[in-house]
């Protein structure tokens, strides 16, 4: 089946640095991709959708000049979390659509975020 | 917009039968999704309903009701491992095929 590779598994930064996160699909070209954020106990809540080689979509209340994604090409999208906070540490996840198959999505394996 | 509701937690015993209920109220509706999430670990695909009825896959089912905005999941002769959270999740079909998610139900399973 579809297999989203999301990397790092989990990072600790110190305040004020910025992180990566990225997000590749790896046997299917993903035209959207889905990123949320998870609290502890909490549902997954939509941040941002991205398609390929457009701005992403910002949910309400999501800073888009904190939370950079950017979805250069159909394999990869990436978010990058600008001048951290400890209130910025979560579970992070992203997922990606194909065109052809509407039925699931695909997630990737999840983002522990830490800052200290 | 989009408002799902199901149960916050829920406790069942090992071999028994669960229903986990989702409501949701929402324009354009196009597809429920049920997703399962052990702790700290990414949602796993478990059912996808479009059409009303019942879905059967193996010890799980899902069922919905598009008129009542209403759809379970039902889980039989539960195991320890099924303890997790159950997250309902529904599609709009305006809203570029987006999810959205409900608050997720942690279900316990006792021996």
């Amino acid at each position: 089946g579809a297999v989203v590779s999301q990397h790092p598994s989990w990072v600790i930064c110190k305040s004020g640095t910025s992180v990566k996160i990225e997000c590749r699909s790896l046997d299917f070209q993903a035209t959207t991709m889905f990123w949320y954020r998870q609290f502890p106990k909490q549902s997954l809540m939509l941040m941002a959708t991205s398609n390929e080689g457009s701005k992403a979509t910002y949910e309400q209340g999501v800073e888009k000049d904190k939370f950079l994604i950017n979805h250069a090409s159909l394999t990869l999208s990436t978010l990058t979390v600008t001048s951290a906070h400890p209130e910025d540490s979560s579970f992070y996840i992203c997922s990606a659509e194909t065109g052809g198959n509407h039925e699931k999505l695909f997630f990737g394996s999840g983002t522990q975020l830490s800052v200290l | 917009g989009q408002n799902i509701d199901q149960p916050t937690e829920m406790t069942a015993t090992e071999g028994a039968i669960v229903q986990i209920n989702c409501t949701y109220q929402t324009s354009g509706f196009n597809g429920l999704f049920w997703y399962q999430q052990h702790a700290g670990e990414a949602p796993t695909f478990l059912s996808y309903n479009v059409l009303d009825g019942l879905e059967e896959k193996g010890r799980f089912s899902s069922f919905l009701s598009r008129s009542k905005g209403y759809s379970y999941l039902l889980l039989k002769e539960l195991q320890m491992k099924d303890s997790a959270s159950y997250l309902c999740a529904v599609r709009e079909g305006n809203a570029g095929n987006m999810l959205t998610f409900g608050g997720g139900t942690r279900l316990m399973v006792k021996p």
